[in-house]
């Protein structure tokens, strides 16, 4: 299994700025994900992020509005640019320690845009 | 493609009742099929999966379900419903084609009668 942790838990942004969200794991895995979870509805994969290389996005997610870093086995952020009401979700990060196993996932940071 | 199908968005049973939860799955190879809960306010937790081996699974909870391949079905269970349980609950598939991604139902929110 893994722990994982996200910070911040929530926030509330305005319209056109930016939200950083980083995730935390307490052991080294080779591939994170990025979910969004709109209000009432299941989960999205945004991107899945491998350390070392350029994150790989889902069909309608792009990197100029979601940009993701994974610095090393252990950390990974997602930034949500230019924000929008739209954009108000639970964000949620997740891992898998074996391929084609279960996925962990975070607690999620939810995010209010105003 | 595949996909995860969800029947019923919302399902009430009575305390002590049976709790029956239905997931249907789409896939071209044998699937690894999951069942994750969602308290209110909080992150994805793993119930039960499947992985090729016994097509009973038990999993936390006292929850179960059955991988039945003619059917194409993944249901969830529970004999006795407790309060507690009222949750949102997800049915996923990772389908092989891709080593880690996963593809999650719509999901079922679960309420309990007193």
């Amino acid at each position: 299994s893994a722990v994982i942790s996200q910070k911040p838990s929530r926030d509330i942004c305005q319209r056109g700025t930016s939200l950083t969200i980083q995730c935390q794991v307490d052991s080294q895995v080779t591939m994170m994900f990025w979910y969004r979870q709109q209000p009432g509805q299941s989960l999205t994969l945004i991107a899945t992020a491998n350390q070392g290389s350029e994150a790989t996005y889902e069909s309608g997610f792009v990197i100029d509005k979601f940009p993701i870093s994974r610095p090393n086995l252990t950390f990974s952020t997602l930034t949500v640019s230019n924000l929008s009401p739209e954009d108000s979700s639970i964000y949620l990060c997740s891992v898998n320690p074996e391929l084609r196993g279960e996925q962990y996932f975070g607690p999620g940071t939810r995010l209010t845009v105003t | 493609a595949q996909s995860v199908t969800q029947l019923g968005s919302h399902v009430s049973v009575s305390e002590g009742a049976l709790v029956l939860l239905r997931c249907n799955y789409s896939s071209s190879v044998p699937p690894y099929l999951f069942w994750y809960v969602q308290y209110p306010n909080q992150g994805l937790q793993l119930l039960l999966k499947y992985t090729s081996a016994a097509t009973l699974v038990k999993g936390i909870n006292g929850f179960e379900a059955e991988f039945k391949k003619s059917e194409t079905s993944f249901h969830l269970t529970k004999p006795s419903a407790h309060m507690s349980d009222a949750a949102e609950y997800f049915c996923a598939v990772n389908p092989g084609s891709s080593a880690s991604k996963i593809i999650f139902g719509s999901g079922t929110r679960l309420s309990i009668r007193p």
